[in-house]
């Protein structure tokens, strides 16, 4: 079964302060992916970044970065001097790549609130 | 930019009444999901289709129905509302088979709150 883990509820930052969003995530497939996607008071959800299980390169697009280390099955996402606007609920998620049984499965989310 | 659409966007309805919440993509995607998120953020499976005429139930048990008639198009239904059913439920959709492009993407969501 696969499991993710978002241990952080809520973060609250100062604007242009750095922040980090963990997950932990487990499987028993080696082949999987892993996503990130963000939740703004509007409700939908805007998917950021899908990172394979092969590919264990990090990686910066603008102010936002990713962090995958299979080792400790983690895949962590920092925002470089935050912003009002990423104020949202991000959500960490895991699919196993077998055809037969590809589902999407989030973590609890991590409620970032950043203040001016 | 994702082209999928839920309709409506919120829906206030009294108990007992029938309600269908539509869903529509335009990408072609042979999966696709419904998610129920409670207040508290979590979001929950509750249906999912691999293609037209497939439906399966997700992890959570729901009392509502879906239908996959149509690729583009995937309902859900609730024969009778109830005060508990009062959530926010969000359809989803991507590819089905092609390893390159497995993220979903998410309509709006309908806020449905049962009165």
């Amino acid at each position: 079964a696969q499991k993710v883990t978002q241990a952080q509820t809520e973060i609250s930052v100062v604007e242009k302060e750095d922040v980090t969003l963990d997950c932990v995530y487990e499987t028993r497939d080696t082949t999987y992916y892993l996503f990130w996607y963000k939740q703004p008071p509007s409700g939908e959800l805007v998917f950021l970044i899908r990172r394979n299980s092969f590919d264990e390169q990090n990686e910066i697009s603008g102010r936002y970065s990713w962090n995958f280390q299979k080792s400790t099955s983690s895949f962590n996402f920092t925002i470089t001097a935050s912003q009002v606007v990423d104020s949202a609920v991000y959500f960490c998620a895991l699919s196993e790549a077998r055809v037969s049984n590809y589902k999407l499965t989030f973590g609890k989310g991590t409620l970032l609130t950043v203040n001016p | 930019e994702a082209d999928i659409y839920q309709t409506p966007r919120y829906l206030v309805i009294g108990t007992g009444k029938k309600i269908t919440l539509e869903c529509s993509q335009t990408m072609g995607h042979d999966k696709m999901y419904w998610y129920q998120q409670d207040p508290g953020m979590e979001l929950h499976l509750i249906h999912y289709s691999y293609g037209v005429n497939s439906t399966e139930k997700g992890d959570l048990s729901s009392e509502s129905t879906v239908s996959r008639i149509r690729t583009e198009h995937f309902p859900l239904t609730l024969e009778s509302a109830r005060p508990s059913h009062t959530s926010q439920y969000l359809c989803a959709s991507s590819e089905w088979g092609n390893q390159r492009n497995t993220e979903a993407f998410f309509g709006q969501g309908t806020r449905l709150t049962v009165v």
